[in-house]
């Protein structure tokens, strides 16, 4: 079946330029999670979506970085006049129910952004 | 946030079992154990979690200490597919997002 996508897989910008990175979640998912990662580390929570309402935006590295979810189903993360240390792997992540820690989550392949 | 402490690489010879320790010793009460792995150039895949007893599944063995401050994943029979970085994680009630540290580099020799 379908997992979690993302698109662009790859994406270079050059250092002011803004981009915008999707997430596609697997159909009927509740809940949807944006994470970064830098190379050598693990993943770091950006923000989370319980359907359409963002709920927890306490990751966001700053307010340049930007999410939405307007139909609780695709979602899109924003970063604005990006610059060098953004680069890293955008993770989004998806999960079927809402809340309890026992859900496990579905990871997309994430996308390499680039800023040079 | 409860922290969990791994080691940050193990080695393990193909086909033989792969013991992954996780330090967890501020725990709460209701905080899940998970773990997930993530192999190169992919995101991460859940493996397993419980929260008291032992847990088995296809993937793998989750052995929960009995003050639950430690746990172990368990491989039965490495493969050279199971080269990845393993990820202890505790999920609090109150909220869903995944807090990852660095963890576990598993490199599996032929």
């Amino acid at each position: 079946g379908a997992g979690v996508s993302q698109s662009p897989r790859y994406k270079v910008a050059k250092r002011g330029q803004d981009v915008a990175l999707r997430c596609d979640p697997i159909s009927g998912h509740v809940s949807l999670f944006w994470y970064q990662q830098a190379l050598g580390q693990g993943p770091e929570f950006l923000t989370y979506f319980q359907n359409e309402a963002q709920l927890d935006k306490s990751g966001l590295p700053s307010d340049r970085f930007f999410a939405e979810r307007p139909e609780g189903s695709v979602s899109t993360l924003k970063i604005q006049r990006t610059q060098q240390e953004d680069s890293a792997v955008y993770l989004c992540a998806s999960s079927p129910l809402a809340g309890g820690p026992s859900y496990e989550q579905y990871f997309g392949p994430g996308t390499r952004l680039t800023v040079t | 946030d409860a922290k969990t402490t791994q080691p940050n690489s193990m080695e393990s010879n193909e086909e033989e079992p792969v013991h992954l320790p996780c330090n967890h010793s501020t725990i709460s009460g209701t905080d899940y154990i998970h773990w997930y792995r993530q192999l190169p150039s992919q995101g991460p895949e859940y493996v397993i979690h419980g929260l008291t007893s032992n847990v088995n599944n296809r993937m793998a063995s989750l052995a929960i200490a009995e003050d639950r401050k430690s746990s172990t994943l368990i491989l039965h029979r490495a493969t050279l597919r199971d080269a990845a970085v393993y990820y202890c994680i505790l999920r609090k009630t109150s909220y869903d997002k995944v807090i990852f540290g660095p963890g576990t580099s598993l490199s599996v020799i032929p």
